[in-house]
């Protein structure tokens, strides 16, 4: 039972475009959401993270829009660059004991140059 | 520092064996996790700990064992692998939530691939 669901699971953007992943959750309880990049053969590491009680929240060319009453959350790249091209995984915390996360399936982007 | 460490970096395993993956953090983090990744299913959690001496279950803990005897290491034990636990593992780790978004990070280690035959 995925709690997290993340589409699409892969994303072909062209270099100087846009790219967006999408993520939808079903526990309310949930209160941190943070978003994941990892590297072939290298641990995730955070990207970008928010609150329920933020809309969005930007850095530098990555933006999180969070929508709560509709229990979905997006990363959107702009400016999308080839250095860009990772998996990246959306999570969401249900309980700050432990700091447990709960990923979504991730999206492999690749940005062609 | 040298962050969130994990060795080996490789292993093969064949069914029955027991092994040991080590993980080690040198940012005095209270908070220690492993995951286990497979394709198309994210990251799941096995066990974790929010302390020396306190471990407790996560998502997907049946074959695994742990324990955290100091703040630095969590160690993972297979007890009798099997095919199915060929996958990707991950430690992290992290301060106790504070309140701060930045003192939630959860740091991970460059993992350990595990092939079971």
């Amino acid at each position: 039972q995925q709690q997290v669901k993340q589409s699409p699971q892969s994303l072909i953007v062209q270099k100087g475009g846009i790219s967006i992943i999408n993520c939808a959750y079903e526990n309310t309880a949930f209160d941190y959401f943070p978003w994941y990049q990892q590297f072939p053969g290298k641990g995730p590491a955070l990207l970008i993270a928010i609150r329920p009680d933020v809309s969005e929240k930007k850095e530098g060319r990555f933006t999180i829009s969070f929508n709560k009453s509709a229990k979905q959350f997006s990363l959107h790249i702009m400016d999308s660059q080839p250095g860009d091209s990772a998996t990246y995984f959306c999570a969401a915390r249900g309980e700050a004991a432990g700091n447990k996360l709960t990923f979504g399936g991730g999206t492999r982007v690749l940005v062609k140059p | 520092n040298a962050g969130v460490t994990q060795t080996p970096k490789f292993q093969v395993l064949k069914t029955g064996q027991s092994m040991t993956l080590q993980c080690a953090q040198d940012m005095n983090h209270e908070y220690m996790s492993w995951y286990r990744q497979d394709p198309g299913m994210g990251l799941r959690l096995i066990h974790y700990s929010v302390g020396a001496g306190i471990t407790d279950q996560g998502e997907v803990p049946n074959g695994y064992n742990v324990s955290r005897s100091t703040t630095e290491d969590f160690p993972l034990r297979l007890l009798s692998a099997a095919p199915s636990q060929t996958s990707v593992y991950f430690c992290a780790s992290s301060y106790a939530p504070t309140g701060s978004l930045a003192g939630e990070t959860q740091y991970f280690g460059p993992g350990t691939r595990l092939l079971v035959l």
